[in-house]
C-alpha cells in the first residue's frame, strides 16, 4: 500500500524556517517525479515544486524561488522541503505526491508572529 | 505563466442530474511530447485531492464511470453524468504541460 506522511509543519514567525519531510513508502521511491502542493486556508490548491528522479532537475513555483528548497534521499525514501524566510502568505497545508494521483494527508505550516 | 480558468465556480446540482465543469487554458497544453497533460482533480471536505482525470480523458482507476473528461485547447470539461452525494467537494483542472504547473481557482459542487 503506498503511504506519504508528511511532518514538520507547525507555528513560525514570519523570516523564520521550516523543514518539511514526506516519509514514503509503498512504491519505488527512486523511480518517480516528486511533488509538493500547498493549500492556503479556505483557499485553492496550488503547485509549489517538482524534483526528479535523481534531484537533478528541480522546479518551484515563483513566489517560493531563492526561498524553498526541494530535496529527496532516495536511500531513506523521503522527500524534504526547506522553507526559509517564511511569510505569512506561506501559511497553509502542504501536501507531497508523486504521479500526480498519491498524495499524503497534508502537514499544516502557520506563519504568524 | 499559464492561466487556468474554471467555470461556473459554485455549482448546485439536483442528485442524480448531470454536471458539467469548464476550464480554459491561456496558452496551448501540448507539450512537445505530443501529450497534452490537462488534469482534474477531486477535494472532498477535509480530504487531500483525488486525480480523477489524467491527459484530458483517462480516467483513473477506482474512478466511477459517471466522471468523463473531454476537449481540446484551450477548452476543457469535466461531467458527471449523474450527481451523486459522494460526489460534493472541490473540482479542480490543472496543467502540467508548462512549468510552473497551475491550478484552475476550483469548482464547489454542492447539493441542491
Amino acid at each position: 500500500e503506498v503511504q506519504l506522511v508528511e511532518s514538520g509543519g507547525g507555528l513560525v514567525q514570519p523570516g523564520g524556517s521550516l523543514r518539511l519531510s514526506c516519509a514514503a513508502s509503498g512504491f519505488t521511491f527512486s523511480s518517480y517525479w516528486m511533488s509538493w502542493v500547498r493549500q492556503a486556508p479556505g483557499k485553492g490548491l496550488e503547485w509549489v515544486a517538482n524534483i526528479k528522479q535523481d534531484g537533478s532537475e528541480k522546479y518551484y513555483v515563483d513566489s517560493v524561488k531563492g526561498r524553498f528548497t526541494i530535496s529527496r534521499d532516495n536511500a531513506k525514501n523521503s522527500l524534504y522541503l526547506q522553507m526559509n524566510s517564511l511569510r505569512a502568505e506561506d501559511t497553509a497545508v502542504y501536501f507531497c505526491g508523486y504521479d500526480w494521483y498519491h498524495w499524503g494527508q497534508g502537514t499544516l505550516v502557520t506563519v504568524s508572529s | 505563466d499559464v492561466v487556468m480558468t474554471q467555470s461556473p465556480l459554485s455549482l448546485p446540482v439536483t442528485l442524480g442530474q448531470p454536471a458539467s465543469i469548464s476550464c480554459r487554458s491561456s496558452q496551448s497544453l501540448v507539450h512537445s511530447d505530443g501529450n497534452t497533460y490537462l488534469n482534474w482533480f477531486q477535494q472532498r471536505p477535509g480530504q487531500s485531492p483525488r486525480r480523477l482525470i489524467y491527459e484530458v480523458s483517462n480516467r483513473d482507476s477506482g474512478v466511477p464511470d459517471r466522471f468523463s473528461g473531454s476537449g481540446s485547447g484551450p477548452d476543457f470539461t469535466l461531467k458527471i453524468t449523474r450527481v451523486e452525494a459522494e460526489d460534493v467537494g472541490v473540482y479542480y483542472c490543472m496543467q502540467g504541460t508548462h512549468w510552473p504547473y497551475t491550478f484552475g481557482q476550483g469548482t464547489k459542487l454542492e447539493i441542491k
